[in-house]
């Protein structure tokens, strides 16, 4: 993938868990960063907008932040069913076209 | 509320060319750029194509350019995707999806809504 996460994060419940996205000046240099959630069998669900905009909705444990080509997922107060796959997503200049991260698996130990 | 529902999905064969529908409801269809965004199972999500509020402005995966096109009729609130040329590798859920903006010039990311996906089977 253009953009590189992580492909697995855990934590006990009730902690703190970052995850991160990194790519490129064409990308995440340059343009705002999106988060998706997808939990087990479900469509993904827009967690984060404009690298830390929360839409209606999304619990305030969840926060996002960008520095330079990278930005980072936070959850906090990790609850079970918080279990399931993170994404990041963001215009790339030079592709003309939307790009994904791998994704990243969430287990709640 | 808004609800996006996916149709035209199932098994084709290689080389067929079938079209697929998403159709939206509780919105403004005509004020948003929309995606095509599929998933090979148990794989990771893929974009696929971005279309602007009115029409004009078009944007392809590379893995998909020249065999699929992406159109809407905002007269009955209907995105579509037109797949031509199919291979084993377009096999996915294809999930259509309402951008937060009108994305003309494009720099359009922000899947607001998600449709629940119908699936593509080439075989």
């Amino acid at each position: 993938s253009v953009l590189t996460q992580p492909p697995s994060a855990s934590g006990t419940p009730g902690q703190w868990v970052t995850m991160s996205c990194s790519g490129s000046a064409s990308n995440i240099g340059t343009n705002s960063v999106s988060w998706y959630q997808q939990l087990p069998g479900t469509a993904p669900r827009l967690l984060i907008y404009r690298n830390n905009q929360r839409p209606s909705g999304v619990p305030d444990r969840f926060s996002g932040s960008k520095t330079g080509t990278s930005a980072s997922l936070a959850i906090g107060g990790l609850r079970s069913e918080d279990e399931g796959d993170y994404y990041c997503a963001v215009w790339d200049d030079s592709l003309s076209g939307v790009v994904f991260g791998g994704g990243a698996k969430l287990t709640v130990l | 509320q808004v609800r996006l529902a996916e149709f035209g999905g199932g098994v084709v064969q290689p080389g067929e060319s079938p079209r697929l529908l998403c159709s939206a409801s509780g919105v403004t269809f005509g004020s948003y750029g929309m995606h095509w965004v599929r998933q090979a199972p148990g794989k990771g999500l893929e974009w696929v194509a971005l279309i602007s509020y009115d029409g004009s402005d078009k944007y392809y995966a590379d893995s998909v350019k020249g065999r699929f096109t992406i159109s809407r009729d905002n007269s009955k609130n209907t995105l579509y995707l037109q797949m031509d040329s199919l291979r084993p590798e377009d096999t996915a859920f294809y999930y259509c999806a309402k951008d937060w903006g009108h994305c003309s010039g494009g720099n359009c990311s922000h899947f607001e809504y998600w449709g629940q996906g119908t699936l593509v089977t080439v075989a």
